[in-house]
């Protein structure tokens, strides 16, 4: 067990649709990371926070869009799903700094019909 | 941009063997992080590895960090089908922290 939590674990919505995807980092970690893992793409960053503030951006498309709460806690929000939006989305936590280890929880698979 | 190449991108190999597994860019970077990831699951780290040449061994797991920091390499000896699995290298990228991967890995050992 890493120590993130990532809700729901599984996730099927149709076309056009709106879903929030949850993290809850380690304890005692700062930073949480966003990324996207499909078949032809690999492991994909999308947006980094750190202590609630947007540090780093990725390949994050308009239509996806976080935030970090002051609980540390972390949400993704995907609005318009599209059919390629199907992946398997992955949260991270570390401690801040640049050598510091990341975390990945187990993802959310979702689904888009 | 940032890229880091992983190879061979498949391997599957019979029990016993031994494999080896690169990671390589053009660019350096301030640690390298291996990862293990099986269907279904998130990446689970193995290593951290901080300074040029640095060698760090897991069990049967033999890391290196290449000596300008912008490679890496992973050598199981006599591989066991429990060691199955998605195996991805990850850069950090500058004061961010942000980790870039690479495409991993899928190796496959039949007993």
């Amino acid at each position: 067990d890493s120590g993130v939590t990532q809700t729901p674990k599984h996730l099927i919505t149709a076309t056009g649709q709106r879903v929030t995807l949850r993290c809850s980092p380690r304890s005692g970690d700062l930073s949480v990371y966003w990324y996207q893992q499909s078949l032809d793409q690999g492991l994909q960053f999308l947006i980094q926070y750190y202590n609630g503030e947007e540090r780093a951006k990725g390949n994050i498309l308009e239509r996806f869009s976080a935030q970090q709460f002051p609980d540390l806690h972390s949400e993704l929000n995907l609005s318009s799903l599209e059919l390629g939006d199907s992946a398997l989305y992955f949260c991270a936590s570390s401690e801040w700094g640049a050598n510091t280890e990341a975390f990945f929880g187990q993802g959310t698979r979702l689904t888009v019909v | 941009t940032q890229l880091l190449e992983q190879s061979p991108q498949f391997l599957s190999i019979q029990e016993g063997e031994n494999l080896t597994v690169y990671c390589n860019s053009s660019s350096v970077f301030s640690s390298l992080q291996w990862y293990r990831q099986e269907p279904g699951e998130g990446p689970v780290l193995l290593v951290t590895v901080v300074t040029g040449g640095e060698v760090k061994k897991l069990k049967r797991l033999t890391f290196q960090f290449g000596d300008a920091r912008k490679d890496s390499s992973l050598h199981i000896t006599a591989a066991q089908p429990g060691d199955t699995g998605l195996y991805l290298c990850a850069g950090r990228s500058g004061n961010t922290g942000k980790l870039i991967f690479g495409q991993g890995t899928t190796l496959q050992v039949k007993p």
